[in-house]
C-alpha cells in the first residue's frame, strides 16, 4: 500500500484566498484524522470521520474550515477565506484499528 | 486541549547512551501511544500500550506506563544518530480520538 497521500505538499497563497487540501487515506481503513501542526500549539485535531461519517468537529477552529469525506478514499479540508494565522503544516491520518497512519503533510503558508 | 505532556522538552544524548522520555496525562485513558517525526516529515506510529499493561518491548524501545500516577516513559536504548527526530505521546480515550502532547526533540550526537 502507498501510505496515506495528501496534496499538495507545499501552498503558497495569499490572504482570503480559498485553499483546498486533500487526502487519500490507506484502502481498508475506516477511520480518518485532520490535524494541524503549528509551533505555538502542536498537532492539534481538527475533525475525524468514522465511515465517511463525521464524528467530531469540535476542533474546527472557525467556520472558515469545512471538511468533508465523499467518499471512502477521499477527503478534503478547505479553508475559505484563508488568513496568515492558518499557515501551518495541515496532517491526514487513517486508522483501522488502535495506530494511525500519517501521510506526509500539506505545509499551508498565507501571505 | 492537549492531553499527554511530554518532559523533558529537548534531550541530547551521546550515541549509544539511553534516552528516557516521560509523559504525563490528567484523563483516564484506553491506550496510551508514541510516535516519532523526523524533521518534513509525517508522524510515525512506534508503541501502543493499553491500559491494563504496564510494560511493553520493541526492539530498542521500551515504554512503561502507571495509571495511578497517569503517566508513561518510553526509553531508547543503545540510541544512534538516526534516532533524532521528535517524539511525541498520545492518549486514545473511548471515543477514538488520539490527543498529542507537544513533543520531545532528542538529539543524538555521533
Amino acid at each position: 500500500d502507498a501510505g496515506v497521500i495528501q496534496s499538495p505538499r507545499h501552498e503558497v497563497t495569499e490572504m482570503g484566498q480559498e485553499v483546498t487540501l486533500r487526502c487519500k487515506p490507506i484502502s481498508g481503513h475506516d477511520y480518518l484524522f485532520w490535524y494541524r501542526q503549528t509551533m505555538m500549539r502542536g498537532l492539534e485535531l481538527l475533525i475525524y470521520f468514522n465511515n465517511n461519517v463525521p464524528i467530531d468537529d469540535s476542533g474546527m477552529p472557525e467556520d472558515r474550515f469545512s471538511a468533508k469525506m465523499p467518499n471512502a478514499s477521499f477527503s478534503t479540508l478547505k479553508i475559505q477565506p484563508s488568513e496568515p494565522r492558518d499557515s501551518a503544516v495541515y496532517f491526514c491520518a487513517s486508522r483501522d484499528t488502535g495506530e494511525l497512519f500519517f501521510g506526509e503533510g500539506s505545509r499551508l503558508t498565507v501571505l | 486541549s492537549q492531553q499527554g505532556e511530554e518532559d523533558p522538552q529537548a534531550l541530547s544524548i551521546q550515541e549509544g547512551e539511553n534516552a528516557t522520555m516521560n509523559c504525563s496525562y490528567k484523563t483516564s485513558i484506553n491506550n496510551l501511544q508514541w510516535y516519532r517525526q523526523n524533521s518534513g516529515r509525517g508522524l510515525v506510529h512506534l508503541i501502543l500500550i493499553r491500559s491494563n499493561e504496564r510494560e511493553k518491548h520493541s526492539g530498542r524501545l521500551r515504554v512503561t506506563l502507571d495509571t495511578s500516577k497517569k503517566s508513561s516513559s518510553l526509553l531508547i536504548t543503545a540510541s544512534r544518530a538516526a534516532d533524532t527526530a521528535s517524539y511525541f505521546c498520545a492518549t486514545g480515550g473511548a471515543n477514538s480520538k488520539l490527543t498529542f502532547g507537544k513533543g520531545i526533540t532528542l538529539s543524538v550526537r555521533p
